[in-house]
C-alpha cells in the first residue's frame, strides 16, 4: 500500500464545475503539499499545509490531521487547469517528501 | 521563474556520453534536491543535500553521481547511462529546519534527458 494515495487518478469534467481532488495518507507528517505539474513537465507549488485550510484564487486547500486526509479544490475550472495535481507529505523525521502517483485532470470547454 | 534553474532544458545524450545536468537556487534554502520522474510513474527521490550533508539515495545506480559545491548548486553527472534512463530530472530546493522538517518546497522546471 502506498503511503501517499490520490483520488481520483483520472478526472475529466466540464468548464465551470467544481473539482475535488482527494489525498489520504499513512505516516505522520510536518506538512502536506499540492503541486500542479503541467504537459512538458514543469511543476508549481500550490499550497503547503499543516493545519486548516487554504485559498488562492479560485483554488482552495483543506487537510484535516486527525483523519490524515487533505482536499484540492478548484471552482468555476478552466480548460487551463488541465494538469496533473500531486499531493506530496514531507516527514516528521527527515528532509524526505514522498509524493503520491498523480491526479491527471482535464477540463473540456 | 520559480528561483530555482535548470539546465539544459533538453538533453540528448548516447550511452558513452558522459554529461551533467545543473541546478541552481536563489532562495537562500540549505536543502536541494534531484528527482527523477520516469513515464506514468510518481516521482522517485534521487538524491538529497541537506545542511551540506549528502542523503542517498540507495537505490540508484553509480552512473548517476550527484556534486553539491555549495548551497546554491547542485549537479548531477551522467556517465554510460541506459536508455531506461531517459525521464525528466526535476531539481528542488527547501529550507531544513535541522529538527527533520522542511519547508518552501521549490521545483525547477526540469531536464528531459533522452539517452540514444
Amino acid at each position: 500500500k502506498n503511503e501517499v494515495e490520490q483520488s481520483p487518478q483520472n478526472l475529466t469534467a466540464q468548464e465551470g464545475e467544481f473539482i475535488t481532488i482527494n489525498c489520504s495518507y499513512s505516516v505522520g507528517i510536518s506538512a502536506l503539499h499540492w503541486l500542479q505539474q503541467h504537459p512538458g513537465g514543469g511543476i508549481v507549488s500550490l499550497f503547503m499545509l499543516s493545519s486548516g485550510k487554504k485559498k488562492h484564487g479560485r483554488l482552495i486547500a483543506t487537510i484535516n490531521i486527525q483523519e490524515k486526509h487533505s482536499s484540492l479544490h478548484i471552482t468555476a475550472s478552466h480548460p487551463r487547469d488541465s494538469a496533473v495535481y500531486i499531493c506530496a507529505v514531507g516527514g516528521n523525521r527527515d528532509d524526505k517528501i514522498i509524493f503520491g502517483k498523480g491526479t491527471r485532470l482535464h477540463i473540456l470547454p | 521563474e520559480t528561483g530555482v534553474t535548470q539546465t539544459p532544458r533538453h538533453l540528448v545524450m548516447g550511452m558513452t556520453n558522459k554529461k551533467s545536468l545543473k541546478c541552481e537556487q536563489h532562495l537562500g534554502h540549505n536543502a536541494m534536491y534531484w528527482y527523477k520522474q520516469s513515464a506514468k510513474k510518481p516521482l522517485e527521490l534521487m538524491f538529497v543535500y541537506s545542511l551540506e550533508e549528502r542523503v542517498e539515495n540507495n537505490s540508484v545506480p553509480s552512473r548517476f553521481s550527484p556534486e553539491c559545491p555549495n548551497s546554491s548548486h547542485l549537479f548531477l553527472h551522467l556517465h554510460t547511462l541506459q536508455p531506461e534512463d531517459s525521464a525528466l530530472y526535476l531539481c528542488a530546493s527547501s529550507q531544513a529546519s535541522g529538527t527533520g522538517a522542511s519547508y518552501g518546497y521549490t521545483f525547477g522546471s526540469g531536464t528531459r534527458l533522452t539517452v540514444v
